[in-house]
């Protein structure tokens, strides 16, 4: 049973324009949530988070966008630059567990 | 401090064989991770520590697989019998326990298993 899923395995974007990582979750007791940005031959880097007393969170060209009804976070990225060009992986958790569930992750390429 | 350290970076075995992993986590954090990756898929989660006591083990960790973290330091993965199903990314991690849960873990690059 996949609890976190990220159903666009790819994603493709003009630098400059805003990039949009989706995900969904099923489990309702989740109430962290995090992104990853993963580099070829590197763990994944931990890149912005967001707690589900709040429906966004920014940071520099990054904001998390959560919305607890539709069980749904994004990540926007503005602007995309070519060095954003990464696998990004959302993550969550079920405060206590310190156990977090990754979705499959969605491969985004930054066009210069 | 150089972050969370894994070692090899890859390795290749023929399958029966035993295979040996070993982290060494940021020194502050009193958490090691132990998750897997394959092709196309996210991390799974393995196993953690807190302090030298492994306190969850996933399904995913069948008898072959053992871990430990003596002294509460670093960690070593043994993987008994391989099978080539096995063949996949190692990932380790530590964190440092705080009243926030938010602040994610830091992953080490990776041990990429090939089983032969």
């Amino acid at each position: 049973d996949q609890q976190v899923k990220q159903n666009s395995p790819s994603l493709s974007v003009q630098e400059g324009r805003i990039s949009i990582l989706n995900c969904d979750y099923t489990n309702s007791m989740f109430d962290y949530f995090l992104w990853y940005k993963k580099y070829p031959a590197e763990g994944p880097t931990f890149l912005i988070s967001i707690s589900s007393i709040k429906d966004k969170n920014e940071d520099g060209r990054f904001t998390v966008f959560l919305n607890k009804s539709a069980k749904h976070l994004s990540l926007h990225i503005v602007p995309s630059q070519p060095g954003d060009s990464a696998v990004y992986f959302c993550a969550a958790l079920t405060s206590g567990t310190y156990k977090y569930i990754f979705g499959t992750g969605t491969r985004l390429k930054v066009l210069a | 401090d150089t972050g969370v350290s894994q070692d090899p970076r890859h390795k290749i075995t023929k399958r029966g064989q035993n295979v040996t992993f070993r982290c060494d986590p940021i020194s502050e954090h009193n958490r090691l991770y132990w998750y897997r990756q394959t092709l196309g898929q996210g991390p799974e989660f393995l196993t953690y520590f807190q302090n030298e006591a492994q306190l969850e083990k996933s399904r995913l960790l069948s008898d072959r697989f053992s871990a430990e973290r003596p002294k509460g330091s670093f960690s070593t993965l043994e993987i008994q019998r391989t099978e080539q199903g096995d063949s996949a990314m190692y990932l380790c991690a530590s964190s440092l326990v705080l009243g926030y849960t938010g602040d994610g873990y830091t992953f080490g690059s990776g041990t990429r298993l090939t089983v032969v």
